[in-house]
């Protein structure tokens, strides 16, 4: 990967648990975004938390964030099977346009 | 609403062929984003585009080129395709420069014989 490792490579977990799923960055950011991706198809976004902020929030979702490890955390908690997915961390810098993608954590939820 | 169309969906070519890989962006965004993705792997940006001109540039190949066109449709050309060619590739649009919220489209999925 261009930017960090996500981890764990691959999560399977019941439907009703909770699945965390971690990102590590090499590079200063200025936000950082989780994006999930059935196969095959288009990257989807989910939620974006910039770096002067610790923890974000959106439905069932929670991202942290520890810009001092580089790090960030996205849990999804109450899974649901249509959850089954890949999701990626990707970091955005200052002055560039692009956004670096991490390696990514397929999940499978079980009904 | 309307999403980010990609063109064409499937395409299969035979090694030192060419392709062009069409992307209309979701109306108003001035930010135009290429993407490739091999099998298992993470998307590994390639080249963007702010209102027509080239803005970044990552791990694009001296034989891939690209253009954002006066109607802010891109096109995505690919030369002397090799093997390792056969991927993903995705386009994405942005309201706003700087890294704010991606959209992509469903992806062009490449395959080189």
């Amino acid at each position: 990967s261009q930017q960090g490792e996500e981890d764990p490579q691959a999560l399977s977990i019941q439907e009703g648990e909770n699945a965390t799923m971690n990102c590590s960055y090499k590079t200063s950011i200025n936000n950082l975004q989780w994006y999930r991706q059935n196969s095959g198809r288009g990257l989807v976004h989910l939620i974006l938390i910039r770096s002067n902020e610790r923890e974000k929030h959106s439905g069932r979702l929670r991202v942290t964030l520890d810009t001092s490890k580089k790090s960030s955390s996205l849990l999804i908690t109450a899974s649901r099977a249509a959850d089954t997915a890949s999701y990626f961390c990707a970091t955005g810098s200052h002055n560039t346009d692009k956004l670096i993608f991490g390696t990514g954590t397929r999940l499978q939820v079980f009904p | 609403a309307a999403g980010v169309i990609q063109s064409p969906r499937h395409l299969i070519k035979e090694k030192r062929e060419t392709a062009t890989l069409k992307c209309y962006p979701i109306p108003r965004h001035d930010t135009v984003y290429w993407y490739q993705q091999g099998p298992g792997q993470d998307p590994q940006f390639l080249i963007s585009f702010y209102e027509k001109m080239q803005s970044d540039k990552g791990s694009i190949p001296d034989r891939f080129s690209a253009q954002q066109f006066s109607d802010y449709h891109s096109e995505l050309n690919m030369s002397s395709l090799e093997l390792g060619d056969s991927a993903l590739y995705f386009c994405a649009s942005s309201l706003t420069r700087g890294t704010g919220e991606l959209f992509f489209g469903e992806g062009s999925r490449l395959t080189v014989l």
